[in-house]
């Protein structure tokens, strides 16, 4: 039962243009909700996050935006870089005695080209 | 402040044995977190503890997995009689505290992995 779903696995973007990643989520428990940014052979690396009774997160180039009525979230970066290619991770958190433990999708492999 | 530590950071055992994974969580957390990821899928959490205490385990299988962190010492993951199935990341979090705290959810760090393979 994926809880979280990521459906696109792969975003190719040109530099300078905006990357929208998508995360569609099952769970109406779910609080709190995470990026998160892995290079190969590194742990992931917390980019951004937005509570449930919020609809917009921003932080410098990313924003955060929460639909909860269609119970999905995207993660927009704007401008593009090379160095922002990685795999990206939505996560979700039921809060409560849940905090600690975290939901994620499969992924979204992000390729800025030059 | 060095960050999240994990060792090995590759391990190769054989069916039937057994393997032992280590996290040592950042300096001042005492709540650690235990994720798997096998080929091609996310993250999926195992377990969670604080030290000497095992607060969820509900995503640990619930045979020949076990984990523990001490009062002194790193967190240890411990996978007996390993098999094929066992082969993947092993990712270790830290954070100081669970939570909310000034609206924001505490940040878990993550440890660069254990990539296991059973051979």
């Amino acid at each position: 039962d994926q809880q979280v779903k990521q459906n696109s696995p792969s975003l190719s973007v040109q530099e300078g243009r905006i990357s929208i990643l998508n995360c569609d989520y099952t769970n109406s428990m779910f609080d709190y909700f995470l990026w998160y940014k892995k290079y190969p052979a590194e742990g992931p690396t917390f980019l951004i996050s937005i509570s449930s009774i919020k609809d917009k997160n921003e932080d410098g180039r990313f924003t955060v935006f929460l639909n909860k009525s269609a119970k999905h979230l995207s993660l927009h970066i704007v401008p593009s870089q090379p160095g922002d290619s990685a795999v990206y991770f939505c996560a979700a958190s039921e809060g409560g005695t849940s905090y600690g433990k975290l939901t994620f999708g499969q992924g979204t492999i992000l390729t800025v080209h030059p | 402040n060095a960050g999240v530590m994990q060792n090995p950071r590759h391990l190769v055992r054989r069916r039937g044995q057994e393997a032992r994974l280590r996290c040592s969580p950042m300096k001042g957390h005492s709540h650690v977190y235990w994720y798997r990821q096998l080929p091609e899928e996310g993250l999926k959490f195992m377990v969670y503890l604080q030290k000497e205490n095992i607060i969820d385990e509900s995503g640990m299988p619930k045979e020949r997995f076990s984990a523990e962190f001490p009062k002194e010492g790193p967190s240890i993951l411990r996978i007996q009689q390993v098999v094929r199935g066992d082969s993947a990341a092993y990712f270790c979090a830290s954070s100081p505290m669970t939570g909310i705290l000034a609206g924001e959810l505490h940040e878990q760090y993550f440890g660069p992995g254990t990539r296991l393979t059973v051979t």
